[in-house]
């Protein structure tokens, strides 16, 4: 069975500071894998997608993530943080022939402080 | 603007009851998926209808029920309602036969179970 595991609950970071939020995932073939943010009082949106081709990708609003199948990690980085990337995250996956039928990391809750 | 509605944004209801959720799908998309977020926690699939068929379901009893229209909206029907069925209820539509893991979601319709 396909998983995720975010490992932080809550990280805070000062605006202009990097930011990293962690996820593992468990998969026994090669997964696609994604990261959607959910602001409050808003529906979820996608940030980026890994499916087998280039393992750095790079998605929206200056936020990247990399695919380590040795580490089986696919951690979200963004060199400088803005107030507005304040906001709930997560790391997702689809099954295999899943046809969107998504599986979601529990989130992490990203605070940014002036 | 995803182009994804949902009614209504906020209902109470008591335990036993029954709910109707309703979900107007993204022009030109003919799948809708429905998830539970509960508090604190990632969504959890539920089902997803393609061409008014369902086509997959998550680890949801029986009491929660679906329906898609000819116009590719949709239902969830949750019965005999209880406490811990107080959650998010998330709606995403999508282009069905694809993989692509891009999900467009409503803001959701908050239940309370009381």
């Amino acid at each position: 069975a396909q998983s995720v595991t975010q490992l932080d609950s809550h990280v805070s970071v000062s605006e202009g500071t990097p930011v990293l939020l962690r996820c593992n995932y468990s998969s026994s073939y090669s997964p696609s894998l994604f990261w959607y943010v959910q602001h409050p009082n808003k529906g979820l949106q996608l940030l980026l997608k890994y499916t087998s081709a280039a393992t750095l990708v790079k998605g929206i609003n200056g936020f990247e993530a990399e695919f380590k199948k040795s580490e089986t990690s696919f951690h979200l980085t963004k060199p400088s943080a803005h107030m507005s990337d304040a906001a709930e995250y997560f790391c997702v996956v689809t099954p295999f022939g899943g046809y969107n039928k998504l599986i979601f990391g529990a989130g992490t809750r990203l605070a940014v402080h002036p | 603007e995803t182009g994804v509605t949902q009614s209504p944004t906020h209902l109470i209801k008591t335990r036993g009851q029954q709910v109707t959720l309703r979900c107007s799908s993204q022009s030109g998309h003919n799948t809708v998926s429905w998830y539970q977020q509960a508090l604190g926690q990632g969504p959890q699939f539920i089902f997803q209808y393609y061409r008014e068929e369902e086509n997959g379901r998550g680890n949801f009893p029986p009491r929660f029920s679906g329906l898609q229209f000819p116009n590719y909206s949709s239902e969830l029907n949750v019965n005999a309602l209880e406490l811990d069925d107080s959650a998010l209820y998330l709606c995403a539509s999508s282009l069905g036969g694809s993989d692509t893991g891009e999900l467009f979601f409503g803001e959701g319709s908050r239940l309370t179970v009381l």
